[in-house]
This record gives structure tokens, sequence and C-alpha cells, in this order.
């Protein structure tokens, strides 16, 4: 088992360009979660997936973002329309459908809006 | 609401000093708890977590007591190493797992 990957690694665009970001969870994982991390804070929950459900999504996200989870394996997040302010490490997390089982999280995203 | 709040940073100590990262929680039902670990340059990695009242999550030689009386959950080790420089997340779930809480994070330094 590799662990959680996620793809690109760093990605850098400029302002009004849209991004996607992909994730492969560990393969068993049921659960699939997106947070956004920046600098000095913790990871902010951004939604979370139950096979190819979307079954929470934080108000903080804004219509601009959109995921996905089409055959319930890998995700993608899409952010439309950049901002500065969407400059951020975007980390994608999976977990086994058991309750009180810790998240497995990959290295992230770092999303840098010029 | 569902919350975790943990000592501000960054903690700067020397090598082999005792280590405590405070962290306390805020959780409707029962939560679990973890504790994270993230080095420079890498993802958040589990350091230990308990899942109910009284457990004593324990790894690499760092300990944490998931106290409920308190509502803490606070992060121990008796001997710190360089290598232990990092930053710690004191986090939760509930039971239906739909989310992870996490705090702000601590920052830790350790010198020679």
């Amino acid at each position: 088992d590799t662990g959680v990957s996620q793809d690109p690694r760093h990605k850098i665009t400029k302002r009004g360009q849209n991004v996607t970001f992909r994730c492969d969870p560990i393969s068993e994982h049921n659960r699939l979660y997106w947070y956004r991390q920046t600098l000095g804070q913790g990871p902010e929950f951004l939604t979370y997936f139950q096979n190819e459900a979307q079954l929470e999504k934080s108000r903080l996200l804004s219509d601009r973002f959109s995921a996905e989870r089409p055959k319930g394996s890998f995700s993608t997040l899409e952010i439309q329309r950049t901002e500065q302010g969407d400059s951020a490490m975007y980390l994608c997390a999976s977990s086994l459908t058991v309750m009180n089982t810790e998240a497995f999280f990959g290295q992230g995203t770092r999303l840098t809006v010029v | 609401g569902n919350s975790v709040t943990q000592m501000e940073g960054p903690v700067t100590l020397s090598e082999e000093a005792f280590l405590t990262i405070n962290c306390t929680y805020t959780a409707t039902g029962y939560p679990s708890l973890f504790w994270y670990v993230q080095y420079p340059g890498e993802g958040l990695q589990l350091l230990l977590k308990a899942t109910k009242a009284d457990d004593k999550g324990s790894n690499k030689g760092f300990e944490a007591t998931y106290r409920k009386e308190t509502t803490s959950f606070h992060l121990e080790k008796g001997s710190v190493q360089v290598s232990d420089s990092a930053v710690y997340f004191c986090a939760l779930t509930t039971n239906t797992g739909n989310q992870f809480y996490f705090g702000t994070g601590t920052s830790l330094t350790v010198i020679p």
C-alpha cells in the first residue's frame, strides 16, 4: 500500500485561472476528505465523501470550489477563477468506514496564485 | 459544536527536556482524540490516538490520556530529541466520522 497520493505536489497559477487537483486514497478506504491548510494554521475542513457520495461540505466552501469522486475511488478538487486568497496547501485524507478510526493524509498540493 | 483548542507556540526546548503540549476539546457525543505530527515539507502523520475516556495513547515515547472530566488530551514526552522538531496537531472526530476537527498546531523546536 502506497498511502494517499496527491497530484500535483505544487501548482502555480495566475489569478482567474482554473485548477484541478487529484487525490488517490488508500485502496480499501471508503471515506475521503479534503482539507485546506494555510501557514501557521491547522487543517480546515472542506468536504467529505463516503464512496462516491459527497455527504458533507463546509459552509466556508465558496461556489468556485467543486469536488467529485465519480467511482468512489480517486477524487478531484477544482477551483474556478482562482484568487490570491486561495493560495494554500490542499490536503486529502482517507479512512476506513469504521467508528473512531484515524484518517491518513497525503502530502498535499501546494497552490500559489500569482 | 465540535472544536479543539491547543497551546500556542512556538515551543523551544533543549534536548532531553520534558514536553507538554496542552489540548482541550469541545464535542457533541463521544469523540475520538488524536495527535498528528507534521514534519517540514511533509503531510500529517498520526502520532497516537485514544477512543474513549481514560484511554492512553502512546507512540515513540509520546503519551496522551483522554480525560473526559477535564475535556483534555495533553501530549507529553519525557525526553525530547532534535528529531522531534515538528508541528503537532490535536484533533477529534465524532461517531459519524464525517469530519476531523483540528487545533491550530504547536510548533516544537528542540535544540541540541
